[in-house]
């Protein structure tokens, strides 16, 4: 069994500050995917990032893939009370069926 | 254009009843998933299907089932529900089998 580990769990910061959150799994995937869902609403896709070492920018917002295609990072610079929700992380092998973290939840203060 | 369409938003049911959840695609998308998002964890993959066929299942039981009707739109059955069952089902629809999902916001189902 695939399984995508996510740290931390729980963030709550100030408005302006820097953070990292992680995803790690033993397993390869073919690519990963980058979700952010907001209460009452379903995940809406960020990026997906699909070649081992590879970076994507979107805004503030930094995504990396390992260079193993295990694990992936996303960094947010400068946080915004508008960046708080729940951040997922999904890996993709056969098919579309994607495998979840358990989520990041991030609260951002004004 | 509409997103993905999910009904109803809210339900309430008792354990051991049946139920079933409907999924609309967005228009052209022949690929429809489904997922369970149990409070405070990420979603769980339950089916697929394309052009009517299943294409994959996860690791649940077989009091779920579901099905493609041929306008694409989707159901997904629960039997003899459980405490447990009580969750956000998610329904995602793609182009093909392999691009990127569009999530709609889920039907949140609560077993009493």
């Amino acid at each position: 069994t695939q399984l995508l580990e996510q740290s931390p769990q729980f963030l709550s910061i100030q408005e302006g500050e820097n953070l990292t959150v992680y995803c790690n799994s033993s397993s390869v995937f073919s690519s990963l995917q980058w979700y952010r869902q907001e209460p009452g609403e379903g995940p809406v896709l960020l990026v997906t990032v699909v070649t081992g070492g590879e970076v994507k920018k979107l805004k503030r917002l930094t995504f990396q893939f390992g260079d193993a295609r295990k694990d992936s990072s996303l960094h947010i610079t400068a946080a915004q009370p508008g960046d708080t929700g729940l951040y997922l992380c999904a890996g993709t092998n056969a098919g579309n069926m994607l495998t979840f973290g358990g989520g990041t939840r991030l609260m951002v203060k004004p | 254009d509409a997103g993905v369409t999910q009904s109803p938003t809210h339900l309430i049911k008792t354990r051991g009843q049946q139920v079933t959840l409907r999924c609309s695609p967005i228009s052209g998308h022949k690929s429809v998933s489904w997922y369970q998002q149990v409070l405070g964890q990420g979603p769980q993959f339950i089916f697929q299907y394309y052009e009517k066929e299943e294409r994959g299942r996860g690791n649940f039981p077989d009091r779920f089932s579901a099905r493609q009707f041929p306008n694409y739109s989707s159901e997904l059955n629960v039997n003899a529900l459980l405490l447990g069952d009580s969750a956000l089902y998610l329904c995602a629809s793609s182009p093909a089998g392999s691009s990127p999902l569009h999530f709609g916001n889920g039907t949140r189902l609560t077993v009493t």
